[in-house]
Protein backbone atom coordinates (compact mmCIF):
# COMPACT_ATOMS: atom_id res chain seq x y z
CA UNK A 1 0.00 0.00 0.00
CA UNK A 2 1.17 3.71 -1.02
CA UNK A 3 2.22 6.10 2.06
CA UNK A 4 3.17 9.56 1.38
CA UNK A 5 5.12 11.07 4.48
CA UNK A 6 5.83 14.84 4.88
CA UNK A 7 8.55 16.09 7.16
CA UNK A 8 8.47 18.58 8.83
CA UNK A 9 4.36 18.78 9.93
CA UNK A 10 4.52 22.20 10.84
CA UNK A 11 7.09 25.23 9.74
CA UNK A 12 7.85 28.72 10.88
CA UNK A 13 10.04 31.01 9.21
CA UNK A 14 10.93 34.76 8.76
CA UNK A 15 9.66 36.88 5.80
CA UNK A 16 12.37 36.16 2.83
CA UNK A 17 13.89 32.85 3.82
CA UNK A 18 14.16 30.13 1.39
CA UNK A 19 12.90 26.88 2.31
CA UNK A 20 12.29 23.27 1.52
CA UNK A 21 8.90 21.10 2.39
CA UNK A 22 10.07 17.23 2.14
CA UNK A 23 7.85 14.40 0.74
CA UNK A 24 8.28 10.73 0.49
CA UNK A 25 6.53 7.87 -0.66
CA UNK A 26 6.72 4.28 -0.12
CA UNK A 27 6.00 3.08 -3.37
CA UNK A 28 8.23 4.30 -6.53
CA UNK A 29 5.87 2.99 -9.59
CA UNK A 30 4.02 6.36 -9.28
CA UNK A 31 2.92 8.28 -12.43
CA UNK A 32 3.24 11.49 -10.93
CA UNK A 33 3.56 13.92 -8.24
CA UNK A 34 1.10 17.03 -7.11
CA UNK A 35 1.55 19.86 -4.97
CA UNK A 36 -1.10 21.31 -3.89
CA UNK A 37 -1.29 24.53 -1.36
CA UNK A 38 -4.74 24.95 0.86
CA UNK A 39 -5.62 28.02 2.83
CA UNK A 40 -6.98 27.63 6.35
CA UNK A 41 -11.12 26.22 5.51
CA UNK A 42 -10.28 26.41 1.37
CA UNK A 43 -10.07 23.88 -0.99
CA UNK A 44 -6.90 22.41 -2.61
CA UNK A 45 -5.05 24.34 -4.99
CA UNK A 46 -2.65 22.79 -7.41
CA UNK A 47 0.87 24.24 -7.89
CA UNK A 48 3.14 21.94 -9.37
CA UNK A 49 2.69 18.44 -10.80
CA UNK A 50 6.03 16.65 -11.98
CA UNK A 51 5.48 13.70 -14.10
CA UNK A 52 7.74 10.50 -13.71
CA UNK A 53 9.71 10.94 -16.38
CA UNK A 54 10.40 14.40 -15.11
CA UNK A 55 13.12 15.39 -12.78
CA UNK A 56 11.44 19.08 -11.54
CA UNK A 57 9.07 21.88 -12.44
CA UNK A 58 9.52 25.49 -12.05
CA UNK A 59 6.58 28.15 -11.11
CA UNK A 60 7.61 31.59 -10.07
CA UNK A 61 9.50 31.32 -6.21
CA UNK A 62 8.45 27.47 -6.22
CA UNK A 63 10.41 24.65 -7.74
CA UNK A 64 9.70 20.62 -7.03
CA UNK A 65 11.87 17.82 -7.60
CA UNK A 66 11.26 14.02 -7.94
CA UNK A 67 13.67 11.21 -7.76
CA UNK A 68 11.43 8.36 -7.75
CA UNK A 69 14.14 5.60 -7.32
CA UNK A 70 14.66 7.09 -3.95
CA UNK A 71 10.59 7.84 -3.67
CA UNK A 72 11.72 11.57 -2.80
CA UNK A 73 10.20 14.66 -3.55
CA UNK A 74 10.74 18.35 -2.29
CA UNK A 75 9.37 21.82 -2.96
CA UNK A 76 11.34 24.69 -2.64
CA UNK A 77 10.26 28.21 -1.19
CA UNK A 78 12.10 30.99 -3.02
CA UNK A 79 12.33 34.33 -0.65
CA UNK A 80 8.90 33.62 1.23
CA UNK A 81 6.35 35.89 1.86
CA UNK A 82 3.87 36.12 4.89
CA UNK A 83 1.32 35.33 1.68
CA UNK A 84 3.13 31.73 1.45
CA UNK A 85 1.39 30.89 4.63
CA UNK A 86 -0.34 27.90 4.30
CA UNK A 87 -0.52 24.00 4.77
CA UNK A 88 1.45 22.45 1.72
CA UNK A 89 0.29 18.99 0.65
CA UNK A 90 2.14 16.16 -1.55
CA UNK A 91 0.01 13.93 -3.67
CA UNK A 92 0.96 10.70 -5.60
CA UNK A 93 -0.47 9.28 -8.33
CA UNK A 94 0.02 5.51 -8.68
CA UNK A 95 -2.80 2.74 -10.34
CA UNK A 96 -5.45 1.98 -13.30
CA UNK A 97 -7.68 3.75 -11.00
CA UNK A 98 -6.01 7.23 -10.81
CA UNK A 99 -6.35 7.53 -7.31
CA UNK A 100 -4.41 9.98 -5.76
CA UNK A 101 -2.88 9.08 -2.49
CA UNK A 102 -2.03 12.04 -0.01
CA UNK A 103 0.28 13.02 2.41
CA UNK A 104 -0.53 14.78 5.86
CA UNK A 105 0.65 18.16 4.81
CA UNK A 106 3.27 20.70 5.87
CA UNK A 107 1.80 23.88 7.64
CA UNK A 108 3.69 26.80 6.97
CA UNK A 109 4.13 30.19 8.79
CA UNK A 110 5.73 33.04 7.26
CA UNK A 111 6.08 35.68 9.72
CA UNK A 112 6.64 39.32 9.05
CA UNK B 1 -14.14 29.84 -15.46
CA UNK B 2 -15.72 27.84 -12.81
CA UNK B 3 -13.72 24.74 -12.72
CA UNK B 4 -15.03 22.43 -10.02
CA UNK B 5 -18.60 23.22 -7.96
CA UNK B 6 -19.43 22.29 -4.58
CA UNK B 7 -23.03 22.63 -2.93
CA UNK B 8 -23.60 23.30 -0.67
CA UNK B 9 -20.86 25.70 1.32
CA UNK B 10 -21.76 24.24 4.91
CA UNK B 11 -24.37 21.99 6.61
CA UNK B 12 -25.15 20.73 9.52
CA UNK B 13 -27.18 17.66 9.98
CA UNK B 14 -29.17 15.46 12.68
CA UNK B 15 -27.84 11.79 13.21
CA UNK B 16 -30.32 9.79 11.06
CA UNK B 17 -31.12 12.24 8.30
CA UNK B 18 -30.07 11.97 5.17
CA UNK B 19 -28.94 14.98 2.15
CA UNK B 20 -26.69 14.86 -0.98
CA UNK B 21 -23.72 16.37 -1.95
CA UNK B 22 -23.48 17.86 -4.90
CA UNK B 23 -20.63 18.90 -7.37
CA UNK B 24 -20.53 20.11 -11.29
CA UNK B 25 -17.15 20.45 -13.02
CA UNK B 26 -17.22 22.43 -16.35
CA UNK B 27 -14.46 21.54 -17.82
CA UNK B 28 -15.44 18.70 -19.99
CA UNK B 29 -13.32 16.24 -17.97
CA UNK B 30 -14.36 12.28 -17.95
CA UNK B 31 -13.35 11.56 -13.68
CA UNK B 32 -14.60 12.62 -11.21
CA UNK B 33 -14.04 11.80 -7.15
CA UNK B 34 -15.63 12.36 -4.05
CA UNK B 35 -13.08 12.51 -0.96
CA UNK B 36 -13.17 13.71 2.83
CA UNK B 37 -10.40 15.19 4.92
CA UNK B 38 -9.91 14.70 8.64
CA UNK B 39 -7.78 16.17 11.11
CA UNK B 40 -4.53 13.49 11.50
CA UNK B 41 -5.86 11.72 8.73
CA UNK B 42 -5.26 13.35 5.16
CA UNK B 43 -7.55 13.36 2.34
CA UNK B 44 -9.15 9.92 1.45
CA UNK B 45 -10.83 8.49 -1.44
CA UNK B 46 -14.98 7.80 -0.85
CA UNK B 47 -15.93 6.92 -4.40
CA UNK B 48 -14.61 8.12 -8.04
CA UNK B 49 -16.14 7.64 -11.12
CA UNK B 50 -13.50 7.34 -14.02
CA UNK B 51 -16.52 8.06 -16.62
CA UNK B 52 -20.10 9.07 -17.13
CA UNK B 53 -21.87 5.64 -16.33
CA UNK B 54 -19.32 4.13 -14.34
CA UNK B 55 -18.40 4.27 -10.28
CA UNK B 56 -16.23 2.38 -8.20
CA UNK B 57 -15.43 2.09 -4.16
CA UNK B 58 -12.48 4.17 -2.87
CA UNK B 59 -10.76 3.29 0.29
CA UNK B 60 -13.78 4.50 2.68
CA UNK B 61 -17.09 3.93 1.25
CA UNK B 62 -19.07 2.76 4.27
CA UNK B 63 -22.45 4.68 4.56
CA UNK B 64 -22.18 6.68 1.00
CA UNK B 65 -23.40 6.42 -2.34
CA UNK B 66 -22.90 8.47 -5.38
CA UNK B 67 -24.40 9.56 -8.87
CA UNK B 68 -22.88 10.38 -12.12
CA UNK B 69 -26.25 12.16 -13.31
CA UNK B 70 -24.05 13.08 -16.80
CA UNK B 71 -20.39 14.01 -17.75
CA UNK B 72 -20.77 17.33 -15.42
CA UNK B 73 -21.96 16.00 -12.39
CA UNK B 74 -21.53 13.73 -9.87
CA UNK B 75 -23.14 13.55 -6.35
CA UNK B 76 -22.41 12.31 -3.29
CA UNK B 77 -25.30 10.92 -1.04
CA UNK B 78 -25.52 10.41 3.06
CA UNK B 79 -28.42 8.13 3.73
CA UNK B 80 -28.46 8.15 7.13
CA UNK B 81 -26.06 10.52 8.54
CA UNK B 82 -23.56 9.55 11.54
CA UNK B 83 -20.76 11.84 13.85
CA UNK B 84 -18.17 9.54 12.35
CA UNK B 85 -18.86 11.13 9.04
CA UNK B 86 -18.63 14.53 10.42
CA UNK B 87 -15.69 16.03 8.06
CA UNK B 88 -15.10 18.33 5.06
CA UNK B 89 -16.04 17.06 1.66
CA UNK B 90 -13.89 17.49 -1.67
CA UNK B 91 -14.87 16.78 -5.40
CA UNK B 92 -12.20 16.80 -7.79
CA UNK B 93 -12.05 16.12 -11.65
CA UNK B 94 -9.46 14.80 -13.64
CA UNK B 95 -9.01 14.39 -17.72
CA UNK B 96 -6.02 13.49 -18.86
CA UNK B 97 -4.79 13.05 -15.25
CA UNK B 98 -1.01 11.42 -15.71
CA UNK B 99 -0.09 15.05 -17.23
CA UNK B 100 -2.57 17.59 -16.29
CA UNK B 101 -3.62 16.07 -12.67
CA UNK B 102 -6.63 17.23 -10.29
CA UNK B 103 -8.56 20.14 -9.99
CA UNK B 104 -10.57 20.13 -6.85
CA UNK B 105 -13.82 22.19 -5.60
CA UNK B 106 -13.63 24.43 -2.50
CA UNK B 107 -15.30 21.83 -0.31
CA UNK B 108 -18.15 21.10 1.87
CA UNK B 109 -18.18 21.65 5.71
CA UNK B 110 -20.46 18.99 7.19
CA UNK B 111 -21.42 18.84 10.79
CA UNK B 112 -23.63 15.69 11.98
CA UNK B 113 -24.73 16.36 15.73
Amino acid sequence: KQEVTQIPAALSVPEGENLVLNCSFTDSAIYNLQWFRQDPGKGLTSLLLIQSSQREQTSGRLNASLDKSSGRSTLYIAASQPGDSATYLCAVLKGSNYKLTFGKGTLLTVNP
Amino acid sequence: NAGVTQTPKFQVLKTGQSMTLQCAQDMNHNSMYWYRQDPGMGLRLIYYSASEGTTDKGEVPNGYNVSRLNKREFSLRLESAAPSQTSVYFCASSEGVQVHGYTFGSGTRLTVV
